[in-house]
């Protein structure tokens, strides 16, 4: 069973300033997609950045990009100019190809430091 | 609708009591999909709908859970004879599998369920 493990509980950044967040998944497919979902107080789950595992270019979205490594099967979310808005719990995800269950990690708690 | 909506927003119940969980899926979306997300954790797979069948359902803990989705739309999640560690958010997501595997899904703002 494919697994998604982030070992940062809790990070802080300064406003302004960039911050990177660790993904590493296990898994034995070839094809599959890797997902960024933020989760504020509200509890909603609003997808931030993914990534198709085929695409060798990161995936970048205005001031969020990645660092895909798939040998490593490493994903990390970069945030940069950080923002008061992008406080947080973060959740890596995987998902195989088809429509597959997303698989979660236990999420990364971003706190932005004015 | 314009988002994927899920009733009631809280609820709390006594230990042994049914309660059912309600999600409206976006418009045209043909798969949905529900999570548990304990305190603390990511959100674990429960069930997966596709049109009016599951799909998947192995996430479900035990046959306490039970979930349908009649008609391809709304779908209910039912617990019965429910237990203080079913105590947990519970979320949905809608997705349209048509638009590609790599496709977004969407959530609702999730259940918080009390067992007291």
């Amino acid at each position: 069973a494919q697994t998604v493990t982030q070992s940062q509980p809790e990070m802080s950044v300064q406003e302004a300033e960039t911050v990177t967040l660790s993904c590493t998944y296990d898994t034995s497919e070839s094809d599959y997609y890797l997902f960024w979902y933020k989760q504020p107080p509200s509890r909603q789950m609003i997808l931030v950045i993914r990534q198709e595992a085929y695409k060798q270019q990161n995936a970048t979205e205005n001031r969020f990009s990645v660092n895909f490594q798939k040998a490593a099967k490493s994903f990390s979310l970069k945030i940069s100019d950080s923002q008061l808005g992008d406080a947080a719990m973060y959740f890596c995800a995987y998902r195989d190809s088809g429509n597959t269950p997303l698989v979660f990690g236990k999420g990364t708690r971003l706190s932005v430091i004015a | 609708g314009a988002g994927v909506s899920q009733t009631p927003s809280n609820k709390v119940t006594e230990k042994g009591k049914y309660v059912e969980l309600r999600c409206d899926p976006i418009s045209g979306h043909t798969a949905l999909y529900w999570y548990r997300q304990s305190l603390g954790q990511g959100p674990e797979f429960l069930i997966y709908f596709q049109g009016t069948g599951a799909a998947d359902d192995s996430g479900l803990p035990n046959d306490r859970f039970f979930a349908v989705r009649p008609e391809g739309s709304v779908s209910t999640l039912k617990i019965q004879r429910t237990e203080r560690g079913d105590s947990a958010v519970y979320l949905c997501a809608s997705s349209q599998p048509a638009a590609g595997p790599g496709t977004e899904a969407f959530f609702g703002q999730g259940t918080r369920l009390t067992v007291v």
